[in-house]
């Protein structure tokens, strides 16, 4: 089956404490992208990835890194949470080229992230 | 970031009902996306948009891109109760894609 996979799907933590938030497809996707939902506002993009060693920052990247060591995998890397980075996350790919044009992009089920 | 203007922010409505909402933009796109996200899960595509004018339907959700590109509607005919979620529209750049703030839609038996 075609999916996305988030780890962990919730996690409550404390301010400083470092925290990888992991996302795998199976997709063969070349497009991979992170996403925060905050209420009122939508969401709104972290960071991207083009291909493998390609990354870019989205609208708030600040307080993020991440990394494309390879195609499947997309780690969202906290290295110094703060209680403002308290939200909804989503990673999300598609196949590659435009990574819109007929070629949807796949959700997963998010990981809701408190940090204390 | 770009900013999208989604109305409205919320609607509660009998089933049966037909829904509007729409999204604007102070700029122009040349892909517009509706998704929806149920409760506790990661929005899915419901419908893409690539052409100005163009209108599109799937299912009983009819959607149409603007001709000025700057905006977009979602009409969903007969609603069902399955139809409760947060409907987002959203743009895409180049390597990037913007979302609305999101309409969320209530349906009553």
């Amino acid at each position: 089956e075609a999916q996305v996979t988030q780890n962990p799907r919730y996690l409550i933590t404390v301010t400083g404490k470092k925290l990888t938030v992991t996302c795998s497809q199976n997709m063969n996707h070349e497009y991979m992208s992170w996403y925060r939902q905050d209420p009122g506002l939508g969401l709104r993009q972290i960071y991207y990835s083009m291909n493998v060693e390609v990354t870019d920052k989205g609208d708030v990247p600040e307080g993020y890194k991440v990394s494309r060591k390879e195609k499947r995998n997309f780690p969202l890397i906290l290295e110094s949470p703060s209680p403002n980075q308290t939200s909804l996350y989503f990673c999300a790919s598609s196949l590659g080229g435009h990574p819109f044009s007929n070629q949807p992009q796949h959700f997963g089920d998010g990981t809701r992230l408190s940090i204390l | 970031g770009q900013q999208l203007n989604q109305s409205p922010q919320s609607m509660f409505i009998q089933e049966g009902e037909d829904v509007s909402m729409n999204c604007t933009s102070s700029s122009i796109f040349n892909t517009w996306l509706w998704y929806k996200q149920d409760p506790g899960e990661g929005p899915v595509l419901l419908i893409a948009l690539y052409k100005a004018g163009e209108l599109t339907s799937n299912g009983r959700l009819t959607a149409q891109f603007g001709i000025t590109r700057k905006d977009s509607f979602l009409n969903i005919s007969a609603s069902i109760p399955s139809d409760v979620g947060i409907y987002f529209c959203a743009v895409s750049g180049y390597s990037t894609l913007t979302f609305g703030k999101g309409t969320m839609l209530l349906v009553s038996p």
